[in-house]
């Protein structure tokens, strides 16, 4: 299994960036994935799931009405669509997959996401 | 939302004694507990799942326990590369999964 983000990067308070997640290794329709967060104020915390069909999605309120999750079968691919972005939003962001229990079993090396004026 | 509160902040062991790390829920979690071990510069990595099932090639010195809000990690006969910091999460009343804050594992 490997997970590999990209697309992080700085943006300014308000701008938009979306992060990719390029899965190998195991049938990638067959699970739910999730992006989670980790921030020096608030630790790990989760930000947005997906189920295996792509229709089921969950979000933090935090981010409710601001990210957008969605997942590429075609391209074996996870998507974080991030507008509206606050100061709050930096930290490093990874993907996750998740084990037919709900619990995340392999994590991406991560990507930092940056968000300052 | 479900709150996870770990204990301690930081613990201080010697090479080759036990650490015993606590996690408390705010509710009831039946056995839908995990916990991951993260090293500086990496991802978290899964350790143990369903309270006390080892994930695949993690060492038997590994343990988990606990039931309903009380949960723990014990790491026996501490190895160099178990200095790291240590986060359990649950996954028995989701969304939002949630994790605890985190207990660092420091050499003593």
């Amino acid at each position: 299994v490997q997970l590999l983000e990209s697309g992080g990067g700085v943006v300014q308070p308000g701008g938009s960036l979306t992060l990719s997640c390029a899965a190998s290794g195991f049938s990638f329709s067959s699970y739910a994935m999730s992006w989670v967060r980790q921030t020096p104020g608030k630790g790990l915390e989760w930000v947005s799931s997906i189920g295996g069909g792509g229709v089921s999605t969950y979000y933090a309120d935090s981010v409710k009405g601001r990210f957008t999750i969605s997942r590429d079968k075609s391209k074996n691919t996870l998507y974080l669509q991030m507008n509206s972005l606050r100061v709050e939003d930096t930290g490093i962001y990874y993907c996750a997959r998740m084990n037919f229990f709900y619990y995340f079993d392999y994590w991406g090396q991560g990507i930092l996401v940056t968000v300052s004026s | 939302e479900i709150l996870m509160t770990q204990s301690p902040g930081t613990l201080s062991v010697s090479p080759g004694e036990r650490a015993t790390l606590s996690c408390r829920a705010s509710q009831s979690l039946s056995s839908n507990v995990a916990w991951y071990q993260q090293k500086p510069g990496q991802a978290p990595r899964l350790l143990i799942y369903g309270t006390s099932t080892r994930a695949t090639g993690i060492p038997a010195r590994f343990s988990g326990g606990g039931s309903g809000t009380e949960f723990t990690l014990t790491i026996s006969n501490l190895q160099s590369e178990d200095f790291a910091v240590y986060f359990c999460q649950q996954y028995n009343d989701w969304p939002p999964w949630t994790f605890g804050q985190g207990t660092k594992v420091e050499i003593k």
